[in-house]
């Protein structure tokens, strides 16, 4: 199981762009990364996956360099409403193991 | 059913009671996991459920904790003679072909 790190703290403003990065020196070659979303009192909830290079949807873009060792969350334009634990995973697509993720603040 | 649903939402009961909490994951969704979540902290790891497999029970925390997946649907979380260091919010997620997972709203659970 690939151990993570990320920041444990970030705060930012209202319609910035947030990058939180993720390291995974150990990633192995089946390993996939995934990124969740918790507001308080409620559970993660799912925004993006990838395996290399660069993935996007609606809620955010996922990027990530050729040797795979780390991985960059980007939240385009963030709101108030997007002050939340951001948790990065990384293992098979059946391991689902969290770390204790980055608690992002966005201020007015 | 439209998500994961999780029973009871808050559960209230006495040190050294026993209490079942319920997970009803995604129609056919074989993949399923349990957490427990202390207040102000991350997700840890209980046990996982992957269709007929051998479940991982690795993260169970003791004894006293147990967990069934009867006929590859509704999952049972069962902690015997509680303490209050169970105190926590259990969750539940599960996945049909490992994308991705849903999580339900979670049990409260408070043991006086």
């Amino acid at each position: 199981l690939a151990k993570t790190t990320q920041p444990v703290s970030m705060d930012s403003y209202e319609g910035q762009e947030v990058n939180i990065t993720c390291s995974h020196n150990n990633i192995a070659t089946n390993d996939y990364i995934t990124w969740y979303q918790q507001f308080p009192s409620q559970g993660p909830r799912f925004i993006i996956q990838g395996y290399k290079t660069k993935v996007t949807n609606e809620v955010a873009s996922l990027f990530i360099p050729a040797d795979r060792k780390s991985s960059t969350l980007s939240l385009p334009r963030v709101s108030l409403s997007d002050t939340a634990v951001y948790y990065c995973l990384v293992g098979d697509m059946n391991d689902m193991r969290f770390g204790a993720g980055t608690r992002l603040t966005v201020k007015p | 059913g439209a998500g994961v649903s999780q029973s009871p939402s808050n559960k209230v009961t006495e040190k050294g009671k026993d209490v079942e909490l319920r997970c009803d994951p995604i129609s056919g969704h074989t993949a399923l996991y349990w957490y427990r979540q202390s207040l102000g902290q991350g997700l840890e790891f209980l046990i996982y459920f992957q269709g007929n497999s051998a479940p991982d029970k690795s993260g169970l925390p003791s004894d006293r904790f147990s967990a069934e997946r009867t006929g590859g649907s509704v999952s049972t979380l069962t902690i015997q003679r509680t303490q209050q260091e169970d105190s926590a919010v259990y969750l539940c997620a599960s996945s049909p072909d490992h994308y991705g997972y849903t999580f339900g709203s979670g049990t409260r659970l408070t043991v006086v």
